[in-house]
């Protein structure tokens, strides 16, 4: 089942550090999506990107986050100097991109990050 | 600015039996998209069902169908004949802009079902 595979699973850091999330989409996928749970809620969307490009990243905090998709290799979340406010589920989703597969998105199991 | 409204934090319903989960939508978009995703405790998100805005009939995926309902801005979901197994969170959410990229959720029904 080549679903999206997302790692770690989970990731402890302490405040200061960088949390360095990755995203596999599934095959034939080109299309990849970064989503935030906090406790209680649903989620929030935060960036989305093809190979390359970032195409939408309203939902970024403008400092410390950074996100890329390049031609190869796994889609990576960055978190740089994280905080304790930064805890949460990160959810990384890919979708076909066309609009004939109505672009559903499937998620990956997330990472789900403590800062210490 | 699109929004979801999931009004019902919590439900129980006994195994077997049928069980509706509310869902609100708000947007200005003509073309929308709508989802269904359930969060079991072990935290993933899986996709159960979707329906589009121009879609003349409502979704069915099995045990699940959403019950759509365009001018009152509602997309129940249904699950008939629950099973133990259909114990978890759900999400309603609404991508919009043409391609659904963009998916705002709601904050979740919490199902429980009982034996």
């Amino acid at each position: 089942n080549a679903g999206v595979m997302q790692n770690p699973r989970h990731l402890v850091r302490r405040r200061g550090q960088e949390a360095r999330l990755r995203c596999s989409p599934m095959k034939g996928h080109s299309h990849v999506y970064w989503y935030r749970q906090l406790p209680e809620e649903g989620l929030k969307f935060m960036v989305y990107l093809q190979k390359e490009n970032i195409i939408d990243e309203s939902g970024m905090p403008k400092e410390r986050f950074s996100a890329e998709f390049p031609k190869e290799g796994p889609s990576i979340l960055r978190i740089q100097q994280v905080v304790r406010g930064d805890s949460a589920a990160y959810f990384c989703a890919s979708s076909p991109g066309s609009l004939q597969s109505k672009n559903i998105q499937y998620f990956g199991a997330g990472t789900r990050l403590s800062v210490l | 600015a699109q929004k979801i409204t999931q009004t019902q934090p919590g439900m129980f319903v006994q195994e077997k039996e049928a069980v509706t989960l509310d869902c609100t939508y708000d947007t200005s978009d003509p073309s929308y998209g709508l989802f269904w995703y359930k969060q079991p405790s072990s935290g993933e998100m899986i996709f159960l069902i979707y329906q589009g805005s121009y879609d003349q009939q409502n979704a069915t995926e099995g045990r699940y169908s959403l019950n759509f309902q365009k001018a009152r801005k509602s997309a129940n979901l249904v699950i008939s004949a629950s099973q133990l197994g259909d114990s978890a969170m759900y999400f309603c959410a609404m991508g919009s802009g043409g391609s659904n990229y963009k998916l705002t959720f709601g904050k979740g029904t919490l199902l429980t079902v009982n034996p």
